[in-house]
């Protein structure tokens, strides 16, 4: 079946640094997503994308991230100056349409350690 | 705005006694409703869905959840627990016509031999 994947698996990086955490959606899909979870909380949605834009980001998704499909496969999460409250679970997540019929499938996450 | 709550942060049964998890959303119209499942160290696993039609449905490994929007419930059962269902499960909601998921606290669910 295939499968999101996402690299690296755990990631740590000094604060104030720039990370970049990258995902390789399902070939077929076309939305895709991110979202966090820091240790302890609940998922939370940062950001979709669609048609190589933004389609909806939460309050969390200030100017210090960004996102973008630098080819046809992958998708990435940038942090421009990570800040310790940024250590968390980053998962990525791809569906074929808008929510509904077609459930958003998963990788394994990216565990982001701050320093 | 939207919310769900998952009641127990901490559930424990014995092997082979029925799974009972617990789920509510808040919406002001009737959501699509998931389940999904975290084994240690891996990504979320869709188990179920609820989108419209039967309000019972059925998932994988023996897991079904029923719809109720009278109790605004979407609870998780299993007849019978086995050892490999100790995980993480997370219930959540998306509003129709929206895409992000909306995520209850999670329930970790241990198997008692």
């Amino acid at each position: 079946e295939p499968e999101v994947t996402q690299t690296p698996s755990h990631q740590v990086t000094q604060m104030g640094q720039e990370v970049i955490l990258r995902c390789v959606p399902i070939s077929n899909h076309l939305y895709f997503y991110w979202y966090r979870q820091i240790l302890g909380q609940k998922v939370e949605f940062l950001v979709s994308f669609y048609n190589n834009e933004i389609s909806e980001k939460s309050e969390i998704f200030d100017d210090q991230f960004s996102v973008e499909r630098p080819d046809g496969s992958n998708f990435t999460l940038k942090i421009r100056s990570t800040k310790l409250e940024d250590s968390a679970m980053y998962f990525c997540a791809s569906s074929e349409e808008q929510g509904l019929n077609q459930p958003q499938h998963f990788g394994d996450g990216t565990r982001l350690s701050i320093l | 705005a939207q919310s769900v709550t998952q009641l127990g942060s901490h559930v424990s049964v014995s092997e082979g006694a029925l799974v009972l998890l617990r789920c509510n959303y808040s919406s002001s119209v009737p959501p699509y409703l998931f389940w999904y499942v975290q084994y240690p160290n891996q990504g979320l696993q869709l188990l179920l869905k609820y989108t419209t039609g039967a309000t019972l449905v059925k998932g994988i490994n023996g897991f079904e959840a029923e719809f109720k929007k009278s109790e605004t419930s979407f609870h998780l059962t299993k007849p019978s627990a086995h050892m490999s269902d100790a995980a993480e499960y997370f219930c959540a909601a998306i509003i129709q016509g929206a895409q992000k998921l909306v995520f209850g606290q999670g329930t970790r669910l241990t198997i008692n031999p």
